[in-house]
C-alpha cells in the first residue's frame, strides 16, 4: 500500500534551518512528483513547491525562494524538505503530499505531517 | 500567482442538511479544481478531482460542479463525519489552495 511517512517533530531557534524526509513506499517513486503543503496553527493550507522525482525539477512558491530547499534521494525513495533562516511565523505542520506526473492530478497521497516550531 | 476565494469562511449546518461550498478562482483554471476534507490533527483527504470527478471510495453524497472560475462542492445530507474543513486547491498553474471552509454543527 502507499505510504509518505515523514520525520518527527523538530523545534528550533529563530535563524536556524530544518530539513524534513518523506520516505516513500508501495509505489513507483519516480512516476510522481512530490508536492510540499504547511499548515500554521489553525490556518489554512499553504502550498510551498514540488519536486519532480523522475528529472528533479523543481517549482517553488514565491514566497519561499532562496529559503527553500526540495531534493530527492530515488536509491531510498526519500524527499526531503529544507527551510533555512526560520521565523516564527514558519511554526507550521509540514506534509509532503504525492502527485503523478503523466498528466494533470491533484495530490491523492499525504504524509502524516511533521511539527515544526521554531521559537527562542 | 492564481488566487483562490472560498465562501463561506464558516458554515453552520444540520445532519440531513444540503450544503454548498464556493470557490471561485482568480483567473481561468479549466477544471482543474479539486476538493479536500480535513479533520482536525489529520492530513486532507481528496473528495473530488477535475472539478467533478469523485475519488474512489468517497460517499456519493459528495458531488462537484462548475469550469473556467467557479466552482461548487454539494453535501446533499450532511453526515457527523461530515463535520470538517473543507479546501479547494487549483493544479492547473502549479498549486493554490482556498482558505478553507469550516463546516460546523448548528
Amino acid at each position: 500500500q502507499v505510504q509518505l511517512v515523514q520525520s518527527g517533530s523538530e523545534v528550533k531557534k529563530p535563524g536556524a534551518s530544518v530539513k524534513v524526509s518523506c520516505k516513500a513506499s508501495g509505489y513507483t517513486f519516480t512516476d510522481y512528483l512530490m508536492h510540499w503543503v504547511r499548515q500554521a496553527p489553525g490556518q489554512g493550507l499553504e502550498w510551498m513547491g514540488r519536486i519532480n522525482l523522475n528529472a528533479g525539477s523543481i517549482h517553488y512558491a514565491q514566497k519561499f525562494q532562496g529559503r527553500v530547499s526540495m531534493t530527492r534521494d530515488t536509491s531510498t525513495s526519500t524527499v526531503y524538505m529544507e527551510l533555512s533562516s526560520l521565523r516564527s511565523e514558519d511554526t507550521a505542520v509540514y506534509y509532503c503530499a504525492r502527485v503523478y506526473s503523466a498528466y494533470a492530478s491533484p495530490p491523492d497521497y499525504w504524509g502524516q505531517g511533521t511539527l515544526v516550531i521554531v521559537s527562542s | 500567482d492564481i488566487q483562490m476565494t472560498q465562501s463561506p469562511s464558516t458554515l453552520s449546518a444540520s445532519v440531513g442538511d444540503r450544503v454548498t461550498i464556493t470557490c471561485r478562482a482568480s483567473q481561468s483554471i479549466s477544471m482543474w479544481l479539486a476538493w479536500f476534507q480535513q479533520k482536525p490533527g489529520k492530513a486532507p483527504k481528496l473528495l473530488i478531482y477535475k472539478a467533478s470527478t469523485l475519488e474512489s471510495g468517497v460517499p456519493s453524497r459528495f458531488s462537484g460542479s462548475g469550469s473556467g472560475t467557479e466552482f461548487t462542492l454539494t453535501i446533499s445530507s450532511l453526515q457527523p463525519e461530515d463535520f470538517a474543513t473543507y479546501y479547494c486547491q487549483q493544479y492547473n498553474n502549479y498549486s493554490t489552495f482556498g482558505q478553507g471552509t469550516k463546516v460546523e454543527i448548528k
